[in-house]
């Protein structure tokens, strides 16, 4: 079975601090990977996600992530944080031909103004 | 287009009680999926319906019976609540091509 580690449970940074959040995942094959992000009291939405191509994948509000397949990791970065980015950061791994998604345990981020 | 909606919002439960969760969406979506969010624990699938007629388990199936009513409808069943059920449920339905997971607002269940 895959599996997703987040390896950063909870980030305390100041307004205008870079944030970088840490995930890797366990799977041979080719994957589709996510980042999605939880406001609180909110549902989960979309943050940013790859499937193919450049590695280097751009999401909504300023964020990134970079799929290294070497290191099996899709790390979540944003060079200049709000407090409006103060949420929870789910990272996911879904196979290439599986109907399955597979959620870290997430990382609680709060950013302090 | 409302997405994925989920009724009840809130749902308060004794030891014993059975409800079920209803989840809607009208995206067309093939598959659909219940987890519950416990905190430290992230998202963790409890049933999961990858096509109209069809269900399987997830990772904690136990307590749970899911019905797939039809294309548009995936409810979530708890026959006897126990507090470890206690939780904010999450349904989500998927596209096929993008395989991209579209969430419904969730359900906080109680129970005491």
């Amino acid at each position: 079975a895959q599996s997703v580690s987040q390896h950063n449970h909870h980030v305390i940074l100041s307004e205008a601090a870079s944030l970088e959040l840490g995930c890797n995942y366990s799977y041979g094959g080719t994957v589709n990977l996510f980042w999605y992000v939880q406001y609180p009291g909110q549902h989960l939405q979309l943050l940013l996600k790859y499937f193919s191509g450049d590695p280097l994948v751009k999401g909504i509000k300023g964020f990134e992530a970079e799929f290294i397949k070497s290191k099996f990791s899709f790390n979540l970065r944003k060079p200049s944080v709000q407090w409006s980015d103060t949420a929870e950061y789910f990272c996911a791994v879904n196979s290439y031909t599986g109907n399955q998604f597979y959620f870290g345990t997430g990382t609680s981020l709060t950013v302090i103004p | 287009n409302a997405g994925v909606t989920q009724t009840p919002k809130f749902q308060v439960l004794k030891t014993g009680q059975s409800m079920t969760l209803q989840c809607a969406q009208d995206m067309n979506h093939n598959s659909m999926y219940w987890y519950r969010q416990d905190p430290g624990m992230g998202l963790r699938l409890i049933y999961y319906s990858a096509s109209e007629g069809t269900t399987d388990k997830g990772e904690v199936p136990n307590g749970y019976n899911v019905s797939r009513l039809n294309k548009r409808e995936f409810s979530l069943r708890l026959e006897s609540a126990a507090p470890s059920q206690t939780s904010v449920y999450f349904c989500a339905s998927q596209t096929f091509w993008e395989n991209e997971q579209f969430f419904g607002p969730g359900t906080r269940l109680t129970v005491l």
